[in-house]
């Protein structure tokens, strides 16, 4: 079971969009429509932003959104704020039973 | 609502078992609906899921640490518990409990807390 690959970093400027990859095997990312997708700025918990591949739980900006492609998911922030740099970490349902995470991404806003 | 609150000592020495709770607020503990789980980040880097126990008091293991960990609940007291045995300085990292619903995703956090391996 090996960690998800993110990019280390992405940046985009105030009002663009931006995606972040993750990027895993036909084991974990595809094989099952379970990934998730985690907000976290520093010193504090992460937040859940997306589940089961595209969904946004209740409170959270119709800004993120996310899709998946083989065995590549997508987390994509449009019209970025401020508030939206943080750390980022993709998760998925890796099959018996595990959950495997990402590397996180940077994201900085310009 | 539900809140999760870890708890245990902040510093562990090498070869040691470390050992954390987590107190379960604002709702029952035996739930069907959710999982509870052990989750670990050293600091500067990337989450690692340790493992989960269901309701039912059986459990599942990040297959790196499952020869070393045990996760156990404790219903009445609404609490669960992490033991990870013959710590190195590798497993110094902030520990987070958290709820995971059906085992798919991590719906809420605990805030956390850094358990430092050291003599």
């Amino acid at each position: 079971q090996s960690a998800l690959t993110q990019p280390a970093s992405v940046s985009g400027s105030l009002g663009q969009s931006i995606t972040i990859s993750c990027t895993g095997t036909n084991s974990d990312v595809g094989r099952y429509n379970l990934v998730s997708w985690y907000q976290q700025h520093p010193g504090k918990a992460p937040k859940l932003m997306i589940h089961e591949g595209s969904k946004r739980p209740s409170g959270v900006s119709n800004r993120f959104s996310a899709s998946k492609s083989g065995n590549t998911a997508s987390l994509t922030i449009s019209g970025l704020q401020a508030e939206d740099e943080a750390d980022y970490y993709c998760c998925s349902y890796a099959g018996s039973s595990t959950l495997v995470f990402g590397g996180g991404t940077k994201l900085t806003v310009l | 609502q539900v809140q999760l609150q870890e708890s245990g000592p902040g510093l562990v020495k090498p070869s040691q078992t470390l050992s954390l709770t987590c107190t379960v607020s604002g709702g029952s503990i035996s739930s069907g609906s959710y999982y509870w789980s052990w989750i670990r980040q050293p600091a500067g880097k990337g989450l690692e899921w340790i493992g989960r126990i269901y309701p039912s008091g059986s459990t599942s293991y990040n297959p790196s640490l499952k020869s070393r960990v045990t996760i156990s609940v404790d219903t009445s007291k609404n609490q669960f518990s992490l033991k990870l045995t013959s710590v190195t300085a590798a497993d110094t990292a902030v520990y987070y409990c958290a709820r995971e619903h059906y085992g798919d995703y991590v719906d809420l956090w605990g805030r956390g807390t850094l358990v430092t391996v050291s003599s």
